[in-house]
């Protein structure tokens, strides 16, 4: 079955403790991205990765970084969690075309205390 | 720079009626392109419909529709015949194409549907 897999689904943390959320898709998609999703702020893009080793800032990368070592995974590290970081993150995955739709992961909830 | 707007915060459809969710957008890029989400309260991001700027023809995919307006730059989704489990949350989103990178995307923020029996 296709699709995108994130872990975990619920996170709950503390401040400055190190974490990673991963993401893996077994479409061989070349296109993954990262977005938090937070009220009345819709989806915010934070890092996408057009290939193996190609990554790049979305809209809100600040406290955030990704590494895309392999085509099917595209883990999102929090070195420094902080409280603003508390949201509910997708993983999504695609063919680089642009009239290609995402396939997302389930939403990880993230709560940093 | 890049921007979507939904201007309804929330709405509210008799079932079996019509109803029409705004979204505008904001580019320079001749190329790009525009998707309807659906997320419902479980969670997930279902994807609608898709329109090209440079598709011909409005899209329609099953009861929904995109009523695109390249000129005002407007490509607001059609739902027709409203059931109970339209009632979600409904993003629009652009994706810049063409000879620019496609990588970023941005969504709205997205409107409220709660569909009345």
């Amino acid at each position: 079955e296709a699709q995108v897999t994130q872990n975990p689904r619920y996170l709950i943390t503390v401040t400055g403790k190190k974490l990673t959320v991963t993401c893996s898709q077994n479409m061989n998609h070349e296109y993954m991205s990262w977005y938090r999703q937070d009220p009345g702020l819709g989806l915010r893009q934070i890092y996408y990765s057009m290939n193996v080793e190609v990554t790049d800032k979305g809209d809100v990368p600040e406290g955030y970084k990704v590494s895309r070592k392999e085509k099917r995974n595209f883990p999102l590290i929090l070195e420094s969690p902080s409280p603003n970081q508390t949201s509910l993150y997708f993983c999504a995955s695609s063919n680089r075309a642009k009239r290609e739709k995402l396939f997302f992961g389930s939403g990880t909830q993230l709560s940093v205390l | 720079a890049q921007k979507i707007t939904q201007t309804q915060p929330g709405m509210f459809v008799q079932e079996k009626e019509a109803v029409t969710l705004d979204c505008t957008y904001d580019t320079s890029d001749p190329s790009y392109g525009l998707f309807w989400y659906k997320q419902p309260s479980s969670g997930e991001m279902i994807f609608l419909i898709y329109q090209g700027s440079y598709d011909q023809q409005n899209a329609t995919e099953g009861r929904y529709s995109l009523n695109f307006q390249k000129a005002r730059k407007s490509a607001n989704l059609v739902i027709s015949a409203s059931q109970l489990g339209d009632s979600a949350m409904y993003f629009c989103a652009m994706r810049e194409g063409g000879q620019g990178n496609t990588g970023k995307l941005i969504f709205g923020q997205g409107t409220t549907l709660q569909v009345k029996p």
